[in-house]
């Protein structure tokens, strides 16, 4: 069982909807909890960044950290075309360690 | 953020030489680099933790021999593939963390280099 579970997709949605990003984790220890996008043929791009629990809003983005459930989540409100890219969720354990634990990446299509 | 580059961004290659991909942090020093390296469609694996005036920490199964790395100065990394195949192509990326943020595990990445071994 890998560490960290995400769903590749890809997933297709139309300009303006609200798109649903998740991933699971089986390490109890993991406390810091972010999102990266990566446009193709590119590093990627640091959007959320979350420690321990809780909801975490930025613009059109937010990010959800359960971690009873060990489950994380992203939303993008009003999707846009430039929206388009993997989005990977990624997340570390304590102690200032900075070893990051990837997800397998969701590839997500915002069409107009 | 920070600014983590990486150069080149692309290279091709002979089978069994050696190609050098520069990391370097333009706007903060690094004492810690990760090198990552990425299949198409997959996720990023780490490879190696760089740390700056020591020697790399691979992870399990990465060659040490094979992918030289050396961070000579708080601003800059260098991964070597030495005598390259064509399994070795793949997308590599470099990451640092800027430590003015105080946030563990918060790190900026290059762009990636795509190697092509031919």
């Amino acid at each position: 069982q890998k560490e960290v579970e995400q769903d590749p997709g890809p997933l297709s949605v139309p300009e303006g909807a609200i798109v649903s990003l998740n991933c699971t984790y089986s390490n109890s220890a993991f406390q810091y909890f972010m999102w990266y996008r990566q446009y193709s043929r590119k590093g990627p791009e640091l959007l959320m960044y979350t420690y321990s629990s809780g909801n975490k809003e930025d613009g059109r983005f937010t990010a959800q950290v359960d971690k009873s459930s060990k489950y994380i989540s992203l939303f993008i409100r009003d999707s846009q075309p430039s929206d388009s890219a993997t989005y990977l969720c990624a997340m570390s354990r304590t102690g200032g360690y900075n070893k990051l634990i990837f997800g397998a990446g969701t590839r997500l299509a915002v069409h107009p | 953020g920070a600014v983590v580059s990486q150069h080149p961004s692309w290279v091709i290659c002979k089978s069994g030489t050696s190609v050098k991909i520069e990391c370097r942090s333009l706007d903060f020093q690094a004492t810690t680099m990760f090198w990552y390296r990425q299949f198409p469609k997959q996720s990023l694996m780490l490879m190696a933790t760089s740390n700056e005036g020591s020697k790399a920490t691979y992870e399990q199964g990465v060659e040490k021999d094979k992918f030289l790395i050396n961070h000579a100065s708080l601003t800059l990394s260098t991964l070597t593939v030495t005598s390259a195949h064509p399994e070795d192509s793949s997308f590599y990326i470099c990451s640092a963390r800027e430590p003015r943020t105080g946030r563990t595990g918060e790190l900026f990445f290059g762009e990636g280099s795509r190697l092509t071994v031919l």
